[in-house]
């Protein structure tokens, strides 16, 4: 089945500083990505939603300016948190919808546990 | 709006008896309904889908799903649960065939006891 990775699966970052994570599809070309977040015991928030070429869809209350995403390719697609701030420490997962095939499901990154101290 | 409700926060079933973890959903067109399962600090892993055509659709792992129109609902079921089982399961929706956003329900933590 399709392959989406994504990397770091965890990191631990200083308050004020950046975070980049990576969503790769492995063996297919994915025309739209999405960014969700997971609170502990909580389901997976949207985020936005990132087109190949074009400017992400941010979910509303989402700041697009802390959560920067940049789709530049049809295989990768980036979340850079900015400035973090111990409230933005949560789960992060990314899913990519293969093209040409909007039947299919969404396949997932495995998330990235992202720890701001 | 599409959304999603999964009225159970957890589910407990004995090792061997069938299971049912109950989804209803609301969007104003086709809906396209699939289930996931995650495991601790883990990506989501799909297990089924159901797009068009029968409304018994079989999954992964020996889980399968009805979609009943008239009652908004698909409800994900085992016919003799596994310990192995356990897991956080999300039920979801996508509104009409675009790649558009899919939208989850709140998850359902089902818990196999031996």
């Amino acid at each position: 089945g399709a392959v989406v990775s994504q990397h770091p699966s965890w990191v631990i970052c200083k308050s004020g500083t950046s975070v980049k994570i990576e969503c790769r599809s492995l063996d297919f070309q994915a025309t739209t990505m999405f960014w969700y977040r997971q609170f502990p015991k909580q389901s997976l928030m949207l985020m936005a939603t990132s087109n190949e070429g074009s400017k992400a869809t941010y979910e509303q209350g989402v700041e697009k300016d802390k959560f920067l995403i940049n789709h530049a390719s049809l295989t990768l697609s980036t979340l850079t948190v900015t400035s973090a701030h111990p409230e933005d420490s949560s789960f992060y997962i990314c899913s990519a919808q293969e093209q040409g095939y909007l039947n299919t499901e969404a396949f997932f990154g495995q998330g990235t546990r992202l720890t701001v101290v | 709006a599409q959304s999603v409700a999964q009225p159970e926060d957890q589910v407990n079933v004995a090792e061997g008896n069938p299971l049912t973890v109950k989804c209803t959903y609301s969007v104003s067109g086709n809906p396209y309904l699939f289930w996931y399962v995650q495991y601790p600090n883990r990506g989501l892993q799909f297990l089924l889908k159901y797009i068009t055509g029968d409304n018994l659709v079989k999954g992964s792992y020996g889980f399968e799903a009805e979609f009943n129109k008239s009652q908004t609902s698909f409800h994900l079921k085992k016919p003799s649960a596994l310990v192995s089982d356990s897991a956080l399961y999300f039920c979801a929706v996508r509104e009409g065939s675009s790649a558009s956003k899919i939208i989850f329900g709140s998850g359902t933590r089902l818990s196999i006891r031996p």
